[in-house]
């Protein structure tokens, strides 16, 4: 069975470092791309970035790009999502999720259960 | 202001067809790139409805169906359900600027 474990919920003050975390498992880690999905409070879904741990292969939406890092550690079949320094607009519940096909743009047929990030001092 | 177009709220009576609208442009629905569907519920992840532009992932009831056409997708449901109830967002790709993955800004449907 298809899984995909997030790190539990994070409050940190703005300026501070995260990284959150999603552990896969039933499945070959590095066959498969994994993405990371934003979804601010009452708001609609805003793709982030993706990663293909077989190659270590990044792509990043525009509006991310440079805001954030996807990484992987394929030996803890583990994907991860960071901020260098956070701001107040961060503040979203952060899905990690895998498209089904050989592109990264497949549909999403597996998803985390998110990860609540609250930037606030 | 999402690169895909969907409308904010649409609704519909149990028994009743709806549709929900999904427009993009010539550099990502009508470059011929592949429409997705999810249904999300309050505090859950969302759950693949249609990929692929048609095609039904094992366990989504046949009442739910896509389309495509031009510019534009579109998911149809029928025979409305009280569980239907939830938000949907269509998502593609958009090869302009830099591409992207883009979804639609979301629908919220109502059943009356």
């Amino acid at each position: 069975e298809v899984q995909l474990v997030q790190s539990g919920a994070e409050i940190l003050p703005p300026g501070e470092s995260l990284k959150i975390s999603c552990k896969a498992s039933g499945y070959i880690f590095t066959n498969y791309w994994i993405a990371w999905v934003r979804q601010k409070p009452g708001k609609g879904l805003e793709w982030v970035g993706v990663i293909y741990p077989g190659d270590s292969e990044t792509k990043y939406s525009p509006s991310f790009q440079g805001q954030v890092t996807v990484s992987a550690d394929n030996s803890i079949s583990t994907a991860y999502l960071q901020w260098s320094a956070l701001k107040a607009s961060d503040t979203a519940i952060y899905y990690c999720a895998r498209p089904r096909g050989g592109s990264s743009w497949s549909g999403i047929d597996y998803w985390g259960q998110g990860t609540l990030v609250t930037v606030s001092s | 202001q999402s690169v895909l177009t969907q409308p904010p709220s649409v609704s519909g009576a149990p028994g009743q067809r709806v549709t929900i609208s999904c427009t993009g442009s010539s550099s990502s629905i009508g470059a011929g790139y592949d429409v997705h569907w999810y249904k999300q519920l309050p505090g859950t992840a969302p759950k693949l409805l249609i990929y692929d532009d048609n095609n039904r992932p094992s366990g989504v009831p046949d009442r739910f169906s896509g389309s495509k056409s031009g510019t534009s997708a579109s998911l149809a449901i029928t025979g409305l359900q009280a569980a239907d109830e939830a938000d949907y967002y269509c998502q593609s790709y958009d090869r302009s600027p830099s591409g992207s993955v883009v979804f639609g800004g979301g629908t919220k449907l109502t059943v009356l």
